[in-house]
């Protein structure tokens, strides 16, 4: 079965720090697709990043940045230079390919508060 | 130009009544869906529409019932309201494919009195 783990419930850190949020996910599927979403205090829930399963090469976006390692089934993601405009839940969630509906599994989300 | 919009954003209401959430997107996308999210913020798909047929109910309660009446579309009716429906439900539509992202709208806060 699908599973998603994110085992930081809570992190704070100083401004300007770095930071890496934990995702460890399970699957039987050979084909299958990880993501990112942010929840900012206003409280919608903003799309930041897909990676198929099939292409482990890490991203870079600004100062964000996603390393995707199937050996240890982890996706994890780097925030450099904290500001406080990264303040937000975030999550992982995972779909696979085969039979899912589009069905996405979002892990319990990591609480990030990055204080001033 | 807002892409997934729900209404209305809060819902305030007594224990017993049944109330309605609308759904609409103007992204093109095949696919809707409905997601609770508790007060410990866990998200959890409810259901899932595509192309107006029903592909995903999570044993969600008979008392939520969604209509869809086309694929830009997707609203949910709750009968019956229980105090364990206090949440944020969230209205999400993406194309057809488990690789494509999810666009959600707002959120609407649900509270039972």
């Amino acid at each position: 079965a699908q599973k998603v783990t994110q085992a930081q419930t809570e992190i704070s850190v100083v401004e300007k720090e770095d930071v890496t949020l934990d995702c460890v996910y399970e699957t039987r599927d050979t084909t299958y697709y990880l993501f990112w979403y942010k929840q900012p205090p206003s409280g919608e829930l903003v799309f930041l990043i897909r990676r198929n399963s099939f292409d482990e090469q890490n991203e870079i976006s600004g100062r964000y940045s996603w390393n995707f390692q199937k050996s240890t089934s982890s996706f994890n993601f780097t925030i450099t230079a904290s500001q406080v405009v990264d303040s937000a839940v975030y999550f992982c969630a995972l779909s696979e390919d085969e039979t899912s509906y589009d069905k996405v599994i979002f892990g319990p989300g990591t609480s990030l508060s990055v204080i001033p | 130009d807002t892409a997934v919009s729900q209404t209305p954003k809060y819902l305030v209401t007594q224990m017993g009544n049944d109330k309605s959430i609308k759904c609409e997107q103007n992204l093109g996308h095949d696919t809707m869906y409905w997601y609770k999210q508790d007060s410990k913020k866990f998200l959890k798909i409810m259901f899932s529409y595509n192309n107006k047929e029903l592909i995903i109910n999570e044993t969600v309660p008979n008392r939520f019932s969604p209509k869809s009446p086309d694929k830009a579309h997707l609203n949910l009716h709750i009968n019956s309201l229980e105090l364990g429906d206090s949440a944020v439900y969230f209205c999400a539509s993406s194309h057809t494919g488990a690789n494509q992202p999810q666009h959600f709208g707002d959120g609407t806060r649900l509270s039972i009195l």
